[in-house]
């Protein structure tokens, strides 16, 4: 069972706009949420993070957000460049249990 | 400082055969994780090891898969009697004693003709 989702497998944005990608889970008990981002043929990379007793970190171009009542977090990169053209992972974690639980990636294309 | 390392980088395995992965951990990381990435799919927890021990293995496969990490030396995720279904991309990725994020590999794909 998918505790973590990314419903949408692509994103497409022109070069200088916001580009969002989002992430649902379903697992009440997750209290620290991270993104990665991936290059073909690299393992992921670490990106930002966000425990659940806020709901913003901001780090740069970077900044996610959380809703804990509508159990979904965001991940907004503005501006946006040709060099975050990448798969994106969100990953939820529960309770310091290092298990981390990923989401089946969104694969955004930064336009020139 | 050198990152997690994962060798090696494309492994090709007969049915039937057996598949060694090797993880080195980050210089004073002494937490090791192990996931799965299947084509189109997210990567799927295997394995928590901390050297000489197993946290957590919920992840695993009952039969034909293992995971150790040693006192010396780096962390081994073995396969045996690999299947087509094996075929995939395992990621190592290694914390230090407080963990917070995890830091990857670059991964070891494997293919099983």
């Amino acid at each position: 069972d998918q505790q973590v989702k990314q419903n949408s497998p692509s994103l497409s944005v022109q070069e200088g706009r916001i580009s969002i990608l989002n992430c649902d889970y379903t697992n009440s008990m997750f209290d620290y949420f991270l993104w990665y981002k991936k290059y073909p043929a690299e393992g992921p990379t670490f990106l930002i993070s966000i425990s659940s007793i806020k709901d913003k970190n901001e780090d740069g171009r970077f900044t996610v957000f959380l809703n804990k009542s509508a159990k979904h977090l965001s991940l907004h990169i503005v501006p946006s460049q040709p060099g975050d053209s990448a798969v994106y992972f969100c990953a939820a974690e529960e309770n310091n249990f290092n298990k981390f639980y990923f989401g089946s990636g969104t694969k955004l294309n930064v336009k020139p | 400082n050198a990152g997690v390392m994962q060798n090696p980088r494309h492994l090709v395995r007969r049915r039937g055969q057996e598949a060694r992965l090797r993880c080195s951990p980050m210089k004073g990381h002494s937490h090791v994780y192990w996931y799965r990435q299947l084509p189109e799919e997210g990567l799927k927890f295997m394995v928590y090891l901390q050297k000489e021990n197993i946290i957590d293995e919920s992840g695993m496969p009952k039969e034909r898969f293992s995971a150790e990490f040693p006192k010396e030396g780096p962390s081994i995720l073995r396969i045996q009697q690999v299947v087509r279904g094996d075929s995939a991309a395992y990621f190592c990725a290694s914390s230090p004693p407080v963990p917070y994020e995890q830091y990857f590999g670059p991964g070891t794909r494997l293919t099983v003709t």
